[in-house]
């Protein structure tokens, strides 16, 4: 069954870095678009980034622009997420979900998600 | 970037009874509109997509309607299992994608 599983997240001081994971199971990796959604604690779903299924696009929201930055590695079925210059507002739960085929703006799956808190 | 509105913020509904959630776009977004549904301590799961298309395995007493800047999600009688709360999510003009507030639907 598709699967997706992060890994990656835990406590680091604002203006660091952090990299997240996100690996694939269950479906041809390479075929799909791939999100990464936030969601701060206690808070709603704000989407953070896009990639395309080759790499070859990548989007991002206004809030991380410049500061994250979306990869993947087909040959690893294994999409990232660098986190720079992190900040207190950046604390959140970060899933990776994959984009539906016929509509990679969908989110379908979600992984379980993982944590990252900002704190000095 | 097109703001999505959900109303209301919380809904307290008897089980068994029908759930009617509300969604609002900023602009036209002709019906491309999903709802996810997200239980505490979970991840989102697709519901609907296209305004009104059930994803894989939904039940049948979820429906969603809807065109434009209107729509809504609908849960005809509510089990146990569908206190959560929904969200929804146009995917009509992007980047960036975006999602309503969501509207938590509790045990009346």
């Amino acid at each position: 069954q598709v699967q997706l599983v992060e890994s990656g997240g835990g406590v680091v001081q604002p203006g660091r870095s952090l990299r997240l994971s996100c690996a694939a199971s269950g479906f041809t990796f390479s075929s799909y678009a791939m999100h990464w959604v936030r969601q701060a604690p206690g808070k709603g779903l704000e989407w953070v980034a896009v990639i395309s299924y080759d790499g070859s696009n990548k989007y991002y929201a206004d809030s991380v622009k410049g500061r994250f930055t979306i990869s993947r590695d087909n040959s690893r079925d294994t999409l990232f997420l660098q986190l720079n210059s992190l900040r207190a507002e950046d604390t959140a739960v970060y899933y990776c979900a994959r984009g539906a085929k016929a509509f990679p703006a969908l989110f379908d799956p979600w992984g379980q998600g993982t944590l990252v808190t900002v704190s000095s | 970037e097109i703001v999505m509105t959900q109303s209301p913020a919380t809904l307290s509904v008897s089980p068994g009874e029908r759930a009617t959630l509300s969604c609002r776009a900023s602009q036209s977004i002709s019906n491309s509109v999903a709802w996810y549904q997200q239980k505490p301590g979970q991840a989102p799961r697709l519901l609907i997509y296209g305004a009104s298309i059930r994803a894989t395995g939904i039940p049948a007493r979820f429906s969603g309607s809807g065109s434009g800047t209107e729509f809504s999600l609908t849960i005809s009688s509510l089990q146990s299992e569908d206190f959560a709360v929904y969200y929804c999510q146009q995917y009509n003009k992007w980047p960036p994608l975006t999602f309503g507030g969501g509207t938590r639907v509790e045990i009346k």
